[in-house]
């Protein structure tokens, strides 16, 4: 069974880093695509970054300068960072997987609710 | 980046057909998707590559379109359809989402 599982910290104060784990289970990152999108309370979907199954990152350009996705096969895991966060970055952060060929967001994770609050 | 733009909200009756719209600021080919999220809840994906329907997903949800314009089709309109509807586009890098269209149940 595929599944997708955000963790992290709920509460993050202003210029500070957020770190965020999404663990797999069901498929290889090798295989498979994740995308990290996030939705701040109220509003709709944005899409952050991405980490490619061979291994290589895109970003968002409005978030590059601060983002930054890696991952651990070995452990099945996907790592989110990003720095310098403002009370803007309040949001439900998900992990997704992208099927291929066809590109769409076949299963996503809970998401994990991140205040950004001094 | 592509722009994808949608009407914030509509209102139906239950039995009724309602026709969500996407519009893309540039062609996508036919590299369009829909998602339902409800609230409390994570998307889920109902249409892929504009006209597929996701598996699992009733038939009374259908798509269409090809290039820039898009719809997704709700007919007919359950109560348990209450939801945002969103549509994403994944031809052009970045991938882009759609601000959604929030429908409401009269």
């Amino acid at each position: 069974e595929v599944q997708l599982k955000e963790s992290g910290p709920g509460l993050v104060q202003p210029s500070q880093t957020l770190s965020l784990t999404c663990t797999v289970s069901g498929f290889s990152l090798t295989d498979y695509s994740v995308h990290w999108v996030r939705q701040p309370p109220g509003k709709g979907l944005e899409w952050m970054g991405v980490m490619w199954s061979g291994g290589s990152t895109a970003y968002n350009s409005a978030l590059k300068s601060r983002l930054s996705i890696s991952r651990d096969t070995s452990k099945s895991q996907v790592f989110l960072k990003m720095n310098s966060l403002q009370t803007e970055d309040t949001a439900i952060y998900y992990c997704t997987r992208e099927y291929i060929p066809t590109d769409y967001f076949d299963y996503w994770g809970q998401g994990v609710m991140v205040t950004v609050s001094s | 980046d592509t722009v994808l733009t949608q009407s914030p909200a509509l209102a139906v009756s239950p039995g009724e057909r309602v026709s969500i719209s996407c519009r893309a600021s540039e062609g996508v080919n036919s590299y369009m998707h829909w998602y339902q999220q409800k609230p409390g809840q994570q998307p889920k994906l109902l249409i892929y590559k504009a006209s597929n329907l996701a598996s699992g997903v009733p038939a009374r949800f259908s798509g269409s379109g090809s290039g820039t314009d898009f719809t997704l089709t709700i007919d007919p309109v359950e109560a348990d359809d209450t939801a945002t509807y969103f549509c994403q586009q994944s031809w052009n890098d970045p991938r882009t989402f759609g601000g959604g269209t929030k429908l409401e149940l009269k």
